[in-house]
């Protein structure tokens, strides 16, 4: 079974630019979650999805953030204009959404330089 | 909202046993999970406490203890490629994780 796929894995940007990260989740989740980690810290949560509809934004800055999961498969992050407190791994996870455990399972991440 | 505190490092020789603790504040909590993370890598779930009590999975256990707001991640018979960060998450009402800021463990010779 593939696993989470992102894309790029790398990417270089100067601030006020813009940026996008692209996820395929595992064939038959339905649950998509986006997560930032900044160096030493621990994954923080973006953005979840149930199907293409979203069930937390919470802590999404959404003036200069934004995503999508159109047909409720591949999802899209975008940052614009990107800070320089925006360099961080972003992370992309899946989950079948069968309650209980409901184990994530984290795709090998963006890594984003802003300078 | 949900925050989880850990200890930040760890460091236990081969062959040893050694447990990372977790405490908790939360609303709406579903149960505590844990992930291992290697430099670089993505984070991999190891164990899920849905109820209080011990869960075993190989050479790693898990405890949760509701009432405490504490659970630990117990790993006997320590490998060199147990070096790792292993972060305890929080499971809330539409099943979303908070994470804690993990802890490093180093194993030695």
């Amino acid at each position: 079974e593939a696993g989470v796929a992102q894309s790029p894995r790398y990417k270089i940007i100067e601030k006020r630019q813009s940026v996008a990260f692209w996820c395929n989740p595992i064939s038959g989740h339905a649950t998509l979650y986006w997560y930032q980690q900044i160096l030493g810290q621990g994954p923080k949560l973006l953005i979840q999805f149930q199907n293409n509809g979203v069930v937390d934004d919470s802590q999404l800055p959404k003036d200069r953030f934004s995503a999508e999961r159109l047909k409720g498969v591949d999802s899209t992050l975008k940052i614009q204009p990107a800070k320089l407190e925006d360099s961080a791994v972003y992370l992309c996870a899946s989950s079948m959404d069968r309650g209980g455990t409901d184990t994530q399972y984290f795709g090998p991440g963006t890594r984003l330089t802003v300078l | 909202g949900q925050s989880l505190e850990q200890p930040s490092e760890v460091t236990a020789v081969e062959g040893a046993i050694v447990q990372i603790n977790c405490t908790y504040q939360t609303s709406g909590f579903y149960g505590l999970s844990w992930y291992q993370q290697h430099d670089g890598g993505a984070p991999t779930f190891l164990s899920y406490n849905g109820l209080d009590g011990l869960e075993e999975t190989g050479r790693f256990s898990s405890f949760l203890s509701r009432s405490d707001s504490y659970g630990y991640l117990l790993l006997q018979e320590l490998q060199m490629k147990d070096s790792a960060s292993y972060f305890c998450a929080a499971t809330g009402s539409a099943r979303q994780l908070t994470f804690g800021s993990g802890t490093q463990l180093t194993v030695l010779p």
